[in-house]
């Protein structure tokens, strides 16, 4: 079965602290994989997609990596403007389904 | 504003009343997504679009909940004789078909509760 897994559920930083989150996956096949941004009662921000092992994407405080079973999601020096919950995302390349199966999320806190 | 568009933003209604949801995707998006999601969890999947067409519905999709989009632009999800456990934001999405890239767009969700 396709399923998402995401570590630490809850994270609490100092403001320029850098860490990692972690999205594993289990799936028969990858289209692509995404990072998404939600901070509370919005819908999810896109801020990547990951298609093969290897790649890297950034995006000015944050840098996406993935592997072939997990994507790490490194943020380097945090601004309390950073604090949301960070959802990991993928797309099984399953033929006929271009669902999104998502993780938990990270809650993320930065405190200045 | 070209983003994805939902409205309501939020609905409170009485147990057992029905409710309808609208989704207006990014112009030009063939695929349309429908997600629920309760506090703490991730986004679940319910149905998605392509154009006009509904290609998939989720197993955990009751009778009660009804999604279209007639013409293949806009969309609506209506949930029969709510329950209070039918309480969450539910989520609309679109996507590109023809694009090299396939991240999907979330609206800022209709936030549900059933009293």
């Amino acid at each position: 079965e396709d399923q998402v897994t995401q570590s630490p559920e809850a994270l609490r930083l100092q403001e320029g602290e850098s860490s990692s989150l972690n999205c594993s996956y289990t799936v028969s096949g990858l289209r692509g994989l995404f990072w998404y941004r939600q901070d509370p009662g919005k819908g999810p921000e896109f801020l990547f997609t990951l298609y093969s092992a290897g790649e890297e994407k950034e995006k000015e405080r944050l840098k996406a990596t993935l592997t072939k079973k997990e994507s790490f999601l490194h943020i380097t020096a945090p601004k309390p403007e950073d604090s949301a919950t960070y959802l990991c995302a993928v797309q099984p390349s399953t033929s006929g389904t271009y669902k999104y199966i998502f993780g938990t999320g990270t809650r993320l806190k930065v405190l200045a | 504003d070209t983003g994805v568009s939902q409205n309501p933003r939020h609905k409170i209604t009485k147990r057992g009343q029905n409710v309808t949801f609208r989704c207006d995707p990014i112009s030009e998006h063939n695929r349309l997504y429908w997600y629920r999601q309760t506090l703490g969890q991730g986004p679940e999947f319910l149905t998605y679009f392509q154009n006009e067409a509904q290609l998939e519905k989720s197993r955990l999709l009751s009778d009660r909940f009804s999604a279209e989009r007639p013409k293949g632009s806009f969309s609506t999800l209506e949930i029969q004789r709510t329950e209070q456990g039918d309480s969450a934001m539910y989520l609309c999405a679109s996507s590109p078909v023809f694009e090299a890239n396939t991240e999907a767009f979330f609206g800022q969700g209709t936030r549900l509760t059933v009293v």
